[in-house]
């Protein structure tokens, strides 16, 4: 079936630093790629997404590109701010009885400290 | 992207009892889904609830245990029937977008079974 793996966390990094959280997954045909945000209390919001080979996603300084020879969508940032602190998750969505099914890795982590 | 709320943010319930979670959306929506976040984890599927017919539960998910109404294209409500503390999870509902293959998330309800 379909997977999603991500790096383990948590991650700490200093304000302004480079950030990369690798993901890579597993699934038939050709799924759309996601990262979703999760702050501290709150539910998940839509970071970026790409839906097919050689795509970009972008959105808030974050960006990461769909590889499919290396079937991985790696988010990455130039310099994480405090207000970056939160729990990312990577997914895929491919379609499956009548609906898209959303698959979740288990969540990076971050802490950006001043 | 719709605007998701959901009742009750957080509840603290006794073993036995049961909670009625609500969903409610801004605009109607074809696919409503409902997702379970146990502590420290990453999201996991129950059901998909298509208005006007029987929600789809997920592999170990039962009717029974969490019944899901839809009335109509704007809600939806899911019940934790018969609680133990290991219903203890965030409860996140979840839309498709215009875009079928991307889903928006409400807030989550904070489920705490004592």
């Amino acid at each position: 079936g379909d997977s999603v793996t991500q790096m383990e966390g948590p991650v700490t990094l200093s304000e302004e630093a480079f950030l990369t959280i690798n993901c890579t997954y597993t699934a038939t045909g050709y799924p759309s790629l996601f990262w979703y945000v999760q702050y501290p209390g709150e539910g998940l919001q839509l970071l970026l997404k790409a839906t097919k080979a050689d795509d970009k996603g972008s959105n808030k300084g974050f960006e990461a590109t769909y590889r499919k020879e290396t079937t991985s969508f790696h988010l990455e940032k130039g310099s994480v701010q405090v207000s970056d602190s939160a729990v990312y998750f990577c997914a895929l969505s491919r379609s499956g009885a009548g609906s898209y099914q959303l698959t979740f890795g288990k969540g990076t982590k971050l802490s950006v400290i001043p | 992207s719709a605007v998701i709320s959901q009742k009750p943010s957080r509840d603290i319930c006794q073993r036995g009892t049961s909670l009625t979670i609500q969903c409610q959306v801004d605009s109607q929506v074809t696919m409503m889904f409902w997702y379970r976040q146990q502590p420290g984890q990453s999201l996991t599927l129950i059901a998909t609830a298509n208005q006007g017919s029987e929600a789809t539960y997920e592999s170990g998910f039962v009717i029974d245990k969490f019944p899901i109404s839809r009335p109509n294209l704007t809600f939806s409500t899911l019940t934790v029937s018969n609680m133990s503390p290991e219903d203890s999870s965030i409860y996140l509902c979840s839309v498709e977008g215009q875009t079928t293959d991307t889903q928006y998330f409400g807030p989550g309800t904070r489920l705490t079974v004592l």
